[in-house]
């Protein structure tokens, strides 16, 4: 199976920073990665596809980069709607495999 | 609008089994795979497998073989996942997911559906 390591697991940031989180994949898989948020209670929304095409209706603040095997995603100018859980997803080879989560909380 | 919406909760005893659905709307159900994930409270996302309801055709984790069965109804554009021989540790949110043909990201995802499985 394909492994997806993202660090950290938890950040805790203020409105207005910059938070950048990263997914490793454990092999190649090119850029079939994508980015979910989630908020309690809700079920993951996509974010970014393709490692980098922004959804639409999502905010600019957020970008997404990577090949291969790392990827990242930033938020450039956190919100208050922004705290919840990130997910990077590979797409590229079942099984689909997720990382651990990054649980971005308010500091 | 493309949406997903799963049937409710369910609560089920040890070694009974359930079966959850997932009726799509806005689209050609069709089309589109439908793939499975879970989540138990607090923790991550587990890919549970993927349908086709073109011709039926699944694909199971590993995990789930022999235990997990997908299925669908075209005339009501409703995907099914059943799940037997329940366990403790399958009490989870299950939740139904399409997905793009291009390069496999999920979107839609369905709202949830709670499964507590409890002597």
């Amino acid at each position: 199976d394909t492994q997806m390591t993202q660090s950290p697991s938890s950040l805790s940031a203020s409105v207005g920073d910059r938070v950048t989180i990263t997914c490793r994949a454990s092999r190649s898989i090119r850029t079939y990665l994508n980015w979910y948020q989630q908020k309690p209670g809700k079920a993951p929304k996509l974010l970014i596809s393709a490692a980098s095409t922004l959804q639409s209706g999502v905010p600019s603040r957020f970008s997404g980069s990577g090949s291969g095997t790392d990827f990242t995603l930033t938020i450039s100018s956190l919100q208050p709607e922004d705290f919840a859980t990130y997910y990077c997803q590979q797409s590229y080879i079942t099984p689909i495999t997720f990382g651990q989560g990054t649980r971005l909380e308010i500091k | 609008q493309v949406q997903l919406v799963q049937s409710g909760a369910e609560v089920k005893k040890p070694g009974a089994s359930v079966r959850v659905s997932c009726k799509a709307s806005g689209y050609t159900f069709n089309t589109y795979d439908i793939n499975w994930v879970r989540q138990a409270t607090g923790q991550g996302l587990e890919w549970m497998g993927w349908m086709n309801p073109n011709n039926g055709n699944t694909g199971y984790a590993e995990k789930f073989q022999g235990r997990v069965t997908m299925t669908r109804n075209t005339s009501i554009n409703t995907a099914y996942m059943e799940l037997n021989s329940l366990r403790s540790e399958d009490t989870a949110v299950y939740f139904c997911a399409r997905v793009s043909r291009m390069m496999n990201w999920f979107d839609p995802w369905g709202q949830g559906t709670l499964l507590t499985v409890s002597s």
